[in-house]
């Protein structure tokens, strides 16, 4: 049971567009969700996160949407760069549940010149 | 600062054996938690400890167990294994909550 969804598996944009990723889930107990990246040989690194107490969060070219009555989040890079790609998951979790997080399966960005 | 490191890289064993995969975390971190990651399947939370503490568990089978030593290192042990345990193991560790949880480079398992 796939509790945290991203149904596209790769997604490819122009440099200096907006690149849209999104991500669905199920659990109505996450009550918040986390963004990471991550290029190959490396661990997933964190980007940008949002509690379900908000819809919106903000840090630089990154902007996370939260849409709870549709359990849907995405992630807006704006403008995308070459180094923005990479593989992007989504995460949730439920406060007070330690750092245990469900992830999406990821989303392949490809920024191209 | 250091980040998390694991060790090995690199594995190679055969269906049936066991590994011993580590993972240390950032100095000062006490939260250090386990996942495996396969393609299609994402990242899939395996166990976290906490101050030698299991504190959450996923849903694998109790082949997959792990420990925490008092200077936070960590270990996850995998028992008998299966060829569909050959994955990308990766620990985090965390000062506080997940929004400071730091990944490390991961353990690839190739199980034969």
């Amino acid at each position: 049971d796939q509790q945290v969804k991203q149904n596209s598996p790769s997604l490819s944009v122009q440099e200096g567009r907006i690149s849209i990723l999104n991500c669905d889930y199920t659990n109505s107990m996450f009550d918040y969700f986390l963004w990471y990246k991550k290029y190959p040989a490396e661990g997933p690194t964190f980007l940008i996160s949002i509690s379900s107490i908000k819809d919106k969060n903000e840090d630089g070219r990154f902007t996370v949407f939260l849409n709870k009555s549709a359990k849907h989040l995405s992630l807006h890079i704006v403008p995308s760069q070459p180094g923005d790609s990479a593989v992007y998951f989504c995460a949730a979790g439920v406060t007070g549940g330690g750092n245990k997080l469900t992830f999406g399966t990821g989303t392949q960005l490809k920024v191209e010149l | 600062k250091a980040g998390v490191t694991q060790t090995p890289r690199y594995l190679i064993k055969t269906r049936g054996q066991q590994v011993t995969l580590s993972c240390s975390p950032i100095s000062g971190h006490r939260s250090v938690s386990w996942y495996q990651q396969t393609p299609g399947q994402g990242l899939q939370f395996l166990f976290e400890y906490f101050s030698e503490t299991q504190r959450n568990k996923g849903n694998f089978p109790g082949r997959f167990s792990g420990r925490q030593f008092s200077n936070s290192r960590s270990e996850m042990n995998v028992s008998t294994l299966e060829l569909g345990d050959s994955a990308l193991y990766l620990c985090a560790s965390s000062l506080r909550g997940p929004d400071t949880q730091y990944f490390g480079p991961g353990t690839r398992l190739t199980v034969l």
